[in-house]
């Protein structure tokens, strides 16, 4: 099992570029999720989808658009990129929804820099 | 609202020193409690979680963590520190959602 993997490892974007962050999971996990890890703020919540057909909004969704592709992968869309978007992305899953006791998995995560 | 509290950004012990990484929160209602350990450009993993029943819960590395009701805390514990232990720890709370702490930095010295 590769657990959860994200492309690319790292990015360069100019301000008003868009690209997408890819995520796969093969655990059959049906929840997922994105996050950006800042230093000194943790981890927060950008958005999550608890299964397939599904997506919410987390803590910070402004400036991102997903999509959950399939049961196995959930995308992020940096439509007009910003450099307050510089993070670094990391896609995370569950075996079932964010209320449940079931720990979460993560992807090595994305680091984007927005010049 | 739902919160967790790191209350140090960074933890030194010496090799073979038992070390504490403190972690209380605030929630409504039962919470599950997790702890994750990040390694430089590496994503999160699972330590162990306290769901319910003993309230000394046992994980991966040697690592074990108390649940304390009274006092909302779910202190992270090792009775003696390798330096492979050196790394990023998060404290989450998960009751409608997950919350993650701000993150310790724990440093085993030789």
């Amino acid at each position: 099992n590769a657990g959860v993997t994200q492309t690319p490892k790292f990015q360069v974007l100019k301000t008003g570029q868009s690209m997408t962050l890819q995520c796969a999971q093969d655990m059959n996990h049906n929840s997922m999720y994105w996050y950006r890890q800042d230093p000194g703020m943790g981890l927060r919540l950008i958005y999550y989808s608890a299964s397939e057909g599904t997506t919410d909004k987390g803590e910070v969704p402004n400036g991102y658009n997903v999509s959950r592709l399939n049961k196995r992968e959930f995308s992020l869309r940096l439509e007009s990129a910003a450099p307050s978007q510089t993070s670094v992305y990391f896609c995370a899953s569950t075996k079932s929804g964010r209320a449940s006791g079931n720990e979460q998995f993560f992807g090595p995560g994305t680091r984007l820099t927005v010049l | 609202a739902q919160s967790v509290a790191q209350p140090e950004d960074q933890v030194n012990v010496a090799e073979g020193n038992p070390l504490t990484v403190k972690c209380t929160y605030s929630v409504s209602g039962n919470p599950y409690l997790f702890w994750y350990v990040q390694y430089p450009n590496r994503g999160l993993q699972f330590l162990l979680k306290y769901i319910t029943g003993d309230n000394l819960v046992k994980g991966s590395y040697g690592f074990e963590a108390e649940f304390n009701k009274s006092q909302t805390s779910f202190h992270l514990k090792k009775p003696s520190a390798l330096v492979s232990d050196s790394a990023l720890y998060f404290c989450a709370v998960r009751s409608s959602k997950s919350t993650f702490g701000d993150g310790t930095t724990l440093t085993v010295k030789p």
